[in-house]
């Protein structure tokens, strides 16, 4: 079964704090995608990578900047933590044309 | 681009009927894929179904079918003999076979189903 872990389930900030949200998948995806839900806007792509050191901005990378080092590895950082930043924040991985595979989700809070 | 509209912000339904929930898009792709997936309170989101465009016949799984028009642009989701277990955020989403989904889901805005006992 595919496992996408999330680093926290939790997580409270300051603002202007440099925050990472940590992803990893077991699975040897090569896609990675890092999301954003907040209710009555379902859920939006921040930033997606299809290869290691790979990286394409989605329809809201604003605030936010991505890492992936390893394939099995994908962060998400916000460099200067706002409060509008507060969100759930929701991990997946696929491969080629296969269903995304999804982490718990990361509630952030930033205050 | 593409959106997908997704009608219904909430329904509620007795436990054992059947319930329908909308799903529309709009898309200027030939070949895609078409799915709706599942977050109980857990969080877990939970891929339910899913539709291949180019096949003219629905997509079922137990409990869970799809009424796939492709014309109307239409992708509903059927649950029959609802359960309480069923009680979740479902949301419709779409995938392009162009990039091979590598440049991610368009997700609806989602409907929030309870299921009544």
């Amino acid at each position: 079964d595919v496992k996408v872990t999330q680093s926290s389930r939790y997580l409270v900030k300051r603002t202007g704090e440099k925050v990472f949200l940590e992803c990893v998948q077991d699975m040897d995806h090569e896609n990675m995608f890092w999301y954003r839900q907040d209710p009555g806007l379902g859920l939006r792509l921040i930033y997606f990578s299809y290869d290691v050191k790979m990286k394409e901005k989605g329809d809201i990378p604003e605030g936010y900047s991505v890492s992936r080092e390893k394939k099995e590895r994908f962060s998400l950082i916000l460099e200067s933590a706002s409060t509008n930043q507060t969100s759930m924040y929701l991990c997946a991985s696929s491969s080629t044309l296969q269903p995304q595979h999804f982490g718990d989700g990361t509630r952030l809070s930033i205050l | 681009a593409q959106t997908v509209t997704q009608s219904q912000p909430e329904m509620s339904v007795q436990e054992a009927e059947t319930v329908t929930l909308s799903c529309t898009y709009d898309t200027s792709e030939s070949n895609y894929y078409l799915f709706w997936y599942k977050q109980p309170p857990s969080r877990q989101m939970i891929l339910v179904i899913r539709q291949e465009a180019y096949k003219q016949q629905n997509a079922t799984e137990n409990r869970f079918s799809v009424n796939f028009q492709k014309a109307a642009k239409s992708f509903s989701l059927k649950i029959s003999d609802s359960q309480l277990g069923d009680t979740a955020m479902y949301f419709c989403a779409f995938m392009p076979y162009s990039g091979g989904g590598a440049d991610g889901l368009t997700f609806g805005k989602g409907t929030h189903l309870i299921i009544q006992p």
